[in-house]
């Protein structure tokens, strides 16, 4: 079955401090691989996602991730978080299965960045 | 409107009691999802809809659950006999055809208290 691990479950940085997020998942076939970030109060909404092409993916909000096909890994990256970033990240992976897309989320990173 | 939405946004309920959910997703999304948000756990995926029909289901906890979605729009969950575990926020989301590489539009979820 597929799954997905995100390893750190609350992460606490400075400001300016370099943020990686992990992201592992299990499926052999081919995937896409997503980022999601619920800030406070706010809806969930994509950070950046990777489908095709070149495996370093960049987002919105100076984020990125790189795909390791050989590891299963999707790291997210940023190199000088912001107080604002303050948020719960998921990583996702939407697979096709029994003729079917399946989207399966990790269990969310809680990022709280300190001014 | 501009997005997903979901009501009641919060619902308290008496065990026993059955409630339902409503989700209206983006204007002429085809694809809808239901999620369930637990602290700790993440999302879990509960039912896809594509138009009406639900090609997977197989994220009901329980027969007590139950979706429907009615003219490729609305969708509404219902939970039959609340217990205390059905306390959760119950997330909707919609994406324009289903496909591997799309991104889901979140709602802002319902909070369910079973007391």
């Amino acid at each position: 079955a597929q799954s997905v691990s995100q390893h750190n479950h609350h992460v606490i940085l400075s400001e300016a401090a370099s943020l990686e997020l992990g992201c592992n998942y299990s499926y052999g076939g081919t995937v896409n691989l997503f980022w999601y970030v619920q800030y406070p109060g706010q809806h969930l909404q994509l950070l950046l996602k990777y489908f095709s092409g070149d495996p370093l993916v960049k987002g919105i909000k100076g984020f990125e991730a790189e795909f390791i096909k050989s590891k299963f890994s999707f790291n997210l990256r940023k190199p000088s978080v912001q107080w604002s970033d303050t948020a719960e990240y998921f990583c996702a992976v939407n697979a096709r299965a029994s003729g079917t897309y399946k989207y399966i989320f990790g269990t969310g990173t809680r990022l709280k960045v300190l001014a | 409107g501009a997005g997903v939405s979901q009501s009641p946004s919060n619902k308290v309920t008496e065990k026993g009691k059955d409630v339902e959910l409503r989700c209206d997703p983006i204007s002429g999304h085809t694809a809808l999802y239901w999620y369930r948000q637990s602290l700790g756990q993440g999302l879990e995926f509960l039912i896809y809809f594509q138009g009406n029909s639900a090609p997977d289901k197989s994220g009901l906890p329980s027969d007590r659950f139950s979706a429907e979605r009615t003219g490729g729009s609305v969708s509404t969950l219902t939970i039959q006999r609340t217990q205390q575990e059905d306390s959760a926020v119950y997330l909707c989301a919609s994406s324009a055809y289903g496909g591997g590489s799309e991104t889901q539009y979140f709602g802002p979820g319902t909070r369910l208290l079973v007391l």
